[in-house]
């Protein structure tokens, strides 16, 4: 089992559409990691959290340390937003600065 | 800034020849890390440096892959001798501080025959 799973592994959605993608870790962790991969292959940080809530204009990240999960909200989905999301946990302080990723969600958002 | 910087974006060359790659972090983080993307294994971290001093090379596959950071501004990736098995895209980034969001540059696609 890895230690980080998200889910779905594929999602396809209309313009407008709420969108949740889920991950799921298996271990202890000082940090969760939401990263963005275009279709052309650049990676974007989008969110690095360890408690509670973040915003940054149509996303939104959650994280409950206490269950283990995270989901990673887009509003108002749009093509554009259409790409891999990935989602990397940093396991406790003695662990350095090593991330575990999980395999990614593959999101289609059409017009 | 220009972000991280990496060349080339593409390689293609043939098995047992040898490969490097480069990196040029963010002008003031210090943190460096090389990481693989294939379709089977997703993203891996190879290895990582703090201050241009290796931290954690436990990912590194095999001993034909080989790293280096001579100075804050430039780091290497070596494979020698290069195996069709190393095709992936690699990836270099950087952050300010150990626990900081990282920047990720382009990318290498290595492609080897």
């Amino acid at each position: 089992k890895n230690e980080v799973e998200q889910s779905p592994q594929n999602l396809t959605a209309q313009e407008g559409e709420f969108i949740t993608i889920n991950c799921s870790y298996s271990v202890g962790i000082s940090a969760l990691h939401w990263l963005q991969q275009h279709p052309g292959g650049g990676i974007v940080s989008l969110f690095m959290l360890s408690s509670g809530k973040k915003k940054h204009g149509r996303l939104i990240a959650t994280i409950n340390i206490q269950e283990k999960h995270s989901s990673l909200h887009i509003t108002a989905s749009h093509p554009r937003d259409s790409a891999v999301y990935i989602c990397a946990v940093r396991r406790g302080e003695t662990s350095g600065s090593r991330l575990t990723f999980g395999e990614g969600t593959q999101l289609t958002v059409n017009p | 800034d220009a972000g991280v910087i990496q060349s080339p974006r593409h390689e293609v060359t043939e098995m047992g020849q040898e490969v490097t790659l480069r990196c040029k972090p963010i002008s003031g983080h210090d943190y460096l890390f090389w990481y693989r993307q294939t379709m089977m294994r997703g993203l891996e971290l190879l290895i990582y440096f703090n201050n241009n001093v290796p931290i954690d090379d436990s990912g590194m596959p095999e001993d034909r892959f080989s790293a280096k950071m001579p100075n804050a501004s430039f780091s290497t990736l070596k494979i020698q001798p290069s195996e069709p098995r190393d095709s992936a895209v690699y990836f270099c980034a950087s952050s300010f501080r150990p626990y900081n969001e990282q920047f990720f540059g382009p990318g290498t696609r290595l492609t080897v025959l």
